[in-house]
């Protein structure tokens, strides 16, 4: 199973809908993060959560909300989703780990949202 | 937040080693260089980090010269599954930290 379970994997919707992408971790990492992925482009940081009580919001927030249930799980909403907003969605964890610091990322599989 | 540039592509043969280089001109002195992979479709994995100098494991080598501002990720003898995105990162650990850049695109050829 992996550590960084994202569902759904795929999802097509209509514009004006809510949609929630949900993730859930195994690994015991407090930090959470939501990337989202254009064609041809590298991650942008949507909203990351260092534990439950902590949420900040990323690079592209905006049109986003994220709600953080328990240290396992985090959830990303498109309260009315848009076209502009067809990507492909990364869900990761990580964890600080001491001297040295690495910091390493771990994705899910990631969800692949079109909005018509 | 330190910026990158790496090349936007490559190309290779099977058996042949890659070095693909990237420049981070306003490295911090606390930031770290970090290396992913990213595949069609699967979220990136992390590759390989170093602070300075040289960094070996298993599946790559990170050569970093003493001002930091650049570093090389070498593959050595590649094969036609190290065809993916490879993104270079610098900074001090954590995510929210962490900026993608369009990474380099290495095509491995038979």
């Amino acid at each position: 199973d992996a550590d960084v379970t994202q569902t759904p994997r795929n999802r097509i919707t209509k514009t004006g809908k809510r949609i929630m992408l949900e993730c859930s971790q195994t690994k015991g990492h407090d930090r959470m993060y939501w990337y989202r992925q254009d064609p041809g482009l590298g991650l942008r940081l949507i909203y990351y959560s260092f534990d439950v009580k902590d949420i900040n919001k990323g690079e592209i927030s905006d049109g986003y909300s994220v709600s953080r249930q328990a240290q396992a799980k985090f959830s990303l909403s498109l309260e009315s989703a848009i076209p502009n907003q067809t990507a492909l969605y990364f869900c990761a964890t990580s964890d600080l780990l001491g001297e040295p610091n690495t910091g390493e990322l771990f994705f899910g599989e990631g969800s692949r949202l079109t909005v018509l | 937040l330190a910026k990158t540039t790496q090349p936007i592509s490559m190309d290779s043969y099977e058996g042949q080693e890659v070095n693909i280089t990237c420049s981070h001109n306003n490295i911090a002195t606390n930031d770290y260089i970090t290396w992913y992979q990213q595949f069609p479709s699967q979220g990136p994995r992390f590759i390989i980090q170093g602070y300075k100098t040289k960094v070996t494991n298993e599946v790559a080598s990170l050569f970093i010269p003493a001002d930091r501002k650049s570093s090389t990720l070498s593959l050595p003898r590649v094969s036609l599954s190290d065809t993916a995105v490879y993104y270079c990162l610098v900074g001090d650990g954590g995510g929210f930290k962490t900026i993608f850049g369009a990474g380099t695109r290495l095509f491995v050829k038979a």
